[in-house]
């Protein structure tokens, strides 16, 4: 099936500091990659939508400064949280879109990024 | 936009079955979608229905109105792993665009 990385798993940073998030579609081309964001015991909220090639669709509330999305791949976009604040952290969790053969359009998911910010 | 509306908790015994449902009001619609998360890791797919009825699948079973914009997860015979939470989300038109609920966490007890 097709697998989603993401790098790094948990990171730890200080106040005022930029923390870059990797999204790998690792055996497919994705069109389309999403990144979302879950606080504690609430679900996924998307942040944006990256289309390789071209600028990123940011949902209303996200600040496009703050959060620098690059998708200069199929297979790699980045998050990149500048001048990270300790309400950022967060569970990130990217995904990957690719037409799917059935019904649908497929949505896999990454393995999820820890921030936390001191 | 979207709302979805599904319950915050259920609580439910090893070997029983429970039923997950979720109501949606949206102003396109392409599929919907559950899935499971278990706390620390990220969503896992367990089904699509973009037809009205239902789609079996092992232990679990998902249904889809789409006239009364309902759907329900069905598992059976419940396990300790089946603990987690339990996400509804709809896919708008001509989107690969998901809108999640808040999510349903389930805990299953012996």
């Amino acid at each position: 099936g097709a697998v989603v990385s993401q790098h790094p798993s948990r990171v730890i940073c200080k106040s005022g500091t930029s923390v870059k998030i990797e999204c790998r579609s690792l055996d497919f081309q994705a069109t389309t990659m999403f990144w979302y964001r879950q606080f504690p015991k609430k679900s996924l909220m998307l942040m944006a939508t990256s289309n390789e090639g071209s600028k990123a669709t940011y949902e209303q509330g996200v600040e496009k400064d703050k959060f620098l999305i690059n998708h200069a791949s199929l297979t790699l976009s980045t998050l990149t949280v500048t001048s990270a604040h300790p309400e950022d952290s967060s569970f990130y969790i990217c995904s990957a879109g690719t037409r799917g053969t059935g019904l649908y359009n497929e949505q896999f998911f990454g393995p999820g990024t820890r921030l936390t910010v001191l | 936009g979207q709302n979805i509306d599904q319950p915050t908790e259920m609580t439910a015994t090893e070997g029983a079955i429970v039923q997950i449902n979720c109501t949606y009001q949206t102003s396109g619609f392409n599929g919907l979608f559950w899935y499971q998360q278990h706390a620390g890791e990220a969503p896992t797919f367990l089904s699509y229905n973009v037809l009205d009825g239902l789609e079996e699948k092992g232990r679990f079973s998902s249904f889809l109105s789409r006239s009364k914009g309902y759907s329900y997860l069905l598992l059976k015979e419940l396990q300790m792993k089946d603990s987690a939470s339990y996400l509804c989300a709809v896919s708008g038109a001509g989107s690969y665009q998901l809108t999640f609920g808040k999510g349903t966490k389930l805990s299953v007890i012996p």
